[in-house]
């Protein structure tokens, strides 16, 4: 089936990392997505990750992903107050515009 | 470049009446997707347009309908309005779409929040 889980809150110390944790359940997942969304904001794409890898990097940003617990986090180093958004992670299905959203992270970085 | 333009971003209606929502991809996207959010059931995914074919639909009623236009740029329609259709509208555009070779990299607009009343 399709869900994506994720928790609701995180709140660091500016400099601070931030790892937001992401668990997914349709094995046939084949890209891994962190989208960032700030208030009355759309969505923005952070970065991705193939399925068969099992970590990728992008300056500030880390992806993990294990695939056999089927578990996806991100890592943000030296977090900064402009990193306070709601962070989704997503997969899609057999490469398709289809996209199954978790339920959110709320980040809050404070001072 | 242009990004995804989604209007009206903010609109009110009432229990019964219909709306019309608008997207205008990026430049050369021919894949448009339609998700809608809210507090309670987060994001979900409602269709997907390609070359004016819907390709994908979610687990929506019939009363939300969209389509796709020669341009590319879509829209999508939601009738008999309810209290539970209240959310944020955000469209999608991507290059190739469903079946499309690398990842589905999506381009989001602002959205567009209805309120019903």
């Amino acid at each position: 089936g399709e869900d994506v889980e994720q928790s609701l809150f995180l709140s660091v110390r500016e400099g601070d990392s931030s790892v937001i944790n992401c668990t997914y359940t349709d094995s046939s997942s084949t890209y891994l997505y962190w989208y960032k969304q700030e208030p009355g904001a759309g969505l923005q794409l952070l970065t991705y990750i193939f399925s068969n890898m099992d970590m990728k990097q992008d300056q500030r940003l880390t992806v993990l992903l294990n695939k056999k617990d089927k578990h996806l986090s991100l890592r943000i180093a030296d977090t900064q107050t402009g990193d306070s958004a709601i962070y989704f992670c997503a997969e899609s299905i057999l490469k398709t515009d289809k996209l199954i959203f978790g339920t959110g992270t709320r980040l809050q970085v404070f001072p | 470049k242009a990004g995804v333009t989604q209007t009206p971003r903010y609109l009110i209606k009432t229990r019964g009446q219909q709306v019309t929502l608008s997207c205008s991809p990026i430049s050369g996207h021919r894949s448009v997707s339609w998700y809608q959010q809210t507090p309670g059931q987060g994001l979900q995914f409602l269709f997907e347009y390609f070359s004016e074919t819907q390709r994908n639909k979610g687990n929506f009623p019939g009363r939300f309908s969209g389509r796709q236009f020669s341009n590319s740029r879509s829209e999508m329609n939601v009738s008999t309005l309810e209290l539970g259709d209240s959310a944020l509208y955000l469209c999608a555009s991507s290059r190739t779409g469903t079946g499309g070779s690398g990842a589905n990299v999506l381009t989001f607009g602002a959205g567009s929040r209805l309120t019903v009343l």
